[in-house]
């Protein structure tokens, strides 16, 4: 069965500063996708970027980077330029591959908590 | 505003009571999934939809149904609540049964069972 884990219950970081937030996943299939999405305290799910397996780039979203290591199996989000707003949770999720009837679950993490210092 | 439509936002309920949840996908996915997040047990996968058809069952309670009506819109029916049963619960949304790059999430429905 696949697998996340988000090993930091917590990160802080002062503004304008970086940040990596940790995800390693389990998995034997070739084929998977992974997800990082922030949830602050409102509740609300947001999807932050996207990198699939075969990608031969880290994914790239604004501020946000995804450092894509395959042999290692992790898949570590990057912020750039921190801001008070990014304060949430975080959260690592990855796709199961299509099995038959074509299920595309999500499989989460047990999220990061990242607050940003001013 | 990622174009997925929860409805209600916030619920209230007593214990044994039904209550149905609504969700409207992003205009043009075919796919909707339900998920609930608590606080003991995280997110977990409740069930998905394509176009109208169950396609993968997770850890959905036989209390808890769901469907997806012609419209695409779903609705997920929790019957007989629990106090364990109050979590915030998603629906999600992408545009194909398999191989979408981009799964996203609609603001959630706070149900509280009292």
């Amino acid at each position: 069965a696949q697998k996340i884990t988000q090993t930091q219950p917590g990160m802080f970081v002062q503004e304008k500063e970086a940040v990596t937030l940790d995800c390693t996943y389990d998995t034997s299939d070739p084929s998977y996708g992974l997800f990082w999405y922030k949830q602050p305290s409102s509740g609300e799910m947001i999807f932050l970027i996207y990198q699939g397996s075969y990608d031969q780039q880290n994914a790239t979203e604004g501020r946000y980077s995804l450092n894509f290591q395959k042999a290692r199996k992790s898949a570590n989000l990057v912020i750039s330029a921190s801001q008070l707003g990014d304060s949430a949770m975080y959260f690592c999720a990855m796709r199961e591959p299509p099995a038959q009837g074509g299920s595309e679950k999500l499989v989460f993490g047990k999220g990061t908590k990242l607050t940003v210092n001013p | 505003d990622s174009g997925v439509t929860q409805t209600p936002k916030h619920l209230i309920t007593a214990t044994g009571q039904r209550v149905t949840l609504r969700c409207s996908p992003r205009s043009g996915d075919l796919s909707v999934y339900w998920y609930q997040q608590s606080l003991d047990q995280g997110l977990q996968f409740l069930i998905q939809y394509y176009n109208g058809e169950e396609r993968a069952k997770g850890n959905i309670l036989e209390r808890f149904s769901a469907q997806q009506f012609p419209d695409l819109h779903s609705e997920l029916n929790l019957s007989s609540l629990e106090l364990g049963d109050s979590a915030l619960y998603f629906c999600a949304s992408s545009v194909a049964r398999t191989g979408g790059n981009t799964i996203y999430f609609g603001e959630g429905s706070w149900l509280t069972v009292v």
